[in-house]
């Protein structure tokens, strides 16, 4: 069966320093990976997804940037957090032409 | 543009009444895919329930039902017989193709909560 992690679970930093949050998923192949942030007030949006290693589509232009270094490994980056940047962080995974995204435990990040 | 609403901010209910979480949708593709997931004080996105947009047939899993009407762009769940576990906030949401994947456009969520 597949599984998808995410770490941290939680995350506190100040603004201005550097973030990286990690998403694997264990149990299949050439999966597409997705990106989405959930604000206070429950909406979630898509930040950038990837159909395979290296490839990044973004959806919001923003503070934030994305890597697929291997084949199930998709990371979510920023030099510089800004206030704005705090809220849920999920990370989905879908198999190639597969319908059904299936989500991570998330991230929490505070930003001060 | 697809959007997807979800008119209902909050429910509350008693335990062991019948709950519809309501959710009307807008795309112009002719085929998509509606979903249903709930959202558990934990945070992670649970899938329930997939839909296209070829299969208008209601859908029941135990005490979960669906009912997926074209012609209202309508695809509303109802939990039968509610419990407490049902409390989280519930989303529904839309998809559509990009190139090798498919985005997903999500309501704004309903909150449920089921009161002993």
């Amino acid at each position: 069966s597949q599984t998808i992690h995410q770490w941290p679970a939680t995350l506190v930093q100040p603004v201005g320093s550097p973030l990286s949050l990690e998403c694997t998923v264990e149990g299949t192949s050439n999966p597409n990976l997705y990106w989405y942030r959930q604000a206070a007030g429950r909406g979630l949006q898509l930040l950038f997804y990837s159909v395979g290693i290296g490839q990044i589509s973004s959806e919001v232009p923003q503070n934030l940037s994305a890597s697929r270094p291997q084949d199930r490994q998709f990371i979510l980056s920023s030099k510089k957090l800004l206030l704005s940047d705090s809220g849920f962080y999920l990370c989905a995974w879908s198999r190639r032409n597969g319908e059904t995204q299936y989500f991570g435990p998330g991230t929490r990040l505070l930003v001060l | 543009a697809q959007k997807v609403t979800q008119a209902q901010t909050e429910i509350s209910v008693v335990e062991k009444e019948d709950v519809t979480l309501d959710c009307v949708y807008e795309t112009r593709d002719t085929t998509y895919y509606l979903f249903w997931y709930k959202q558990p004080p934990s945070g992670e996105l649970v899938f329930l329930i997939r839909r296209n947009s070829f299969d208008e047939q209601n859908e029941i899993s135990g005490r979960y039902s669906w009912n997926f009407q074209k012609s209202t762009s309508s695809f509303n769940f109802t939990i039968t017989a509610s419990q407490v576990v049902d409390s989280a906030v519930y989303f529904c949401a839309l998809s559509e193709p990009s190139g090798s994947a498919r985005q997903l456009t999500f309501g704004s969520g309903t909150q449920l909560t089921v009161l002993p």
